[in-house]
């Protein structure tokens, strides 16, 4: 069974520091690794899909990477507009579903 | 107008009675999924449907029915509502092969009293 687990619950930081979010999975041979932003009372928003260990994706102060057992999700230099709560989730090839991790809340501070 | 709605946002709705969420899409995407959200679970998958003539449960399917009425289309019954069905549920949708994973609606605050 595929699992997924993503650490901190939560983070709190300052604007302007920057910090890393972890998901760490087990999936019987990976399809892809996608991260969503969740606003609160909003759905899942796509971020990023990652398909191979190593490779890396960018978007504004957000950066995604992978490996063989697990993801980061850096914000640098974060902004009160990047609080959300973070999910990770995985896909195994041939299957239809995503198994999704419980989230991180990142609340940052002005 | 959102590529995924959902009816109602809010609902708040007495123990055993029968209660039924709704999805509509405009992605055009032949899969669509129910999933329900509870804090420190995350996302749990109820039911999913690969077209009209194909529905699936999945893992926490008890309690819950679904149709799919049309390919943009698809609702979620709780045929006799008990406290801890109370959750946010959302509804997503997907390609076949999605690199993007699913496109989810805004989600509906269940409370069941």
């Amino acid at each position: 069974e595929d699992q997924v687990t993503q650490s901190p619950e939560a983070l709190r930081l300052q604007e302007g520091e920057s910090s890393s979010l972890n998901c760490s999975y087990t999936v019987s041979g990976l399809r892809g690794l996608f991260w969503y932003r969740q606003d609160p009372g909003k759905g899942p928003e796509f971020l990023f899909t990652l398909y191979s260990a190593g490779e890396e994706k960018e978007k504004e102060r957000l950066k995604a990477t992978l490996t063989k057992k697990e993801s980061f999700l850096h914000i640098t230099a974060p902004k009160p507009e990047d609080s959300a709560t973070y999910l990770c989730a995985v896909q195994a090839r041939g299957d239809y579903k995503l198994s999704f991790g419980a989230g991180t809340t990142v609340t940052v501070r002005a | 107008d959102a590529d995924v709605t959902q009816t109602p946002r809010n609902r708040i709705t007495k123990t055993g009675k029968r209660i039924m969420l709704e999805c509509s899409q405009t992605k055009g995407h032949d899969r669509m999924y129910w999933y329900r959200q509870d804090p420190g679970l995350g996302l749990r998958l109820i039911y999913y449907s690969f077209d009209v003539k194909d529905i699936n449960k999945g893992e926490i399917s008890d309690g819950y029915s679904v149709s799919r009425q049309a390919q943009a289309k698809f609702s979620l019954s709780l045929e006799s509502a008990i406290p801890n069905q109370t959750a946010l549920y959302f509804c997503a949708t997907s390609e076949r092969q999605s690199n993007y994973g699913y496109t989810f609606g805004s989600g509906t605050r269940l409370t069941v009293v």
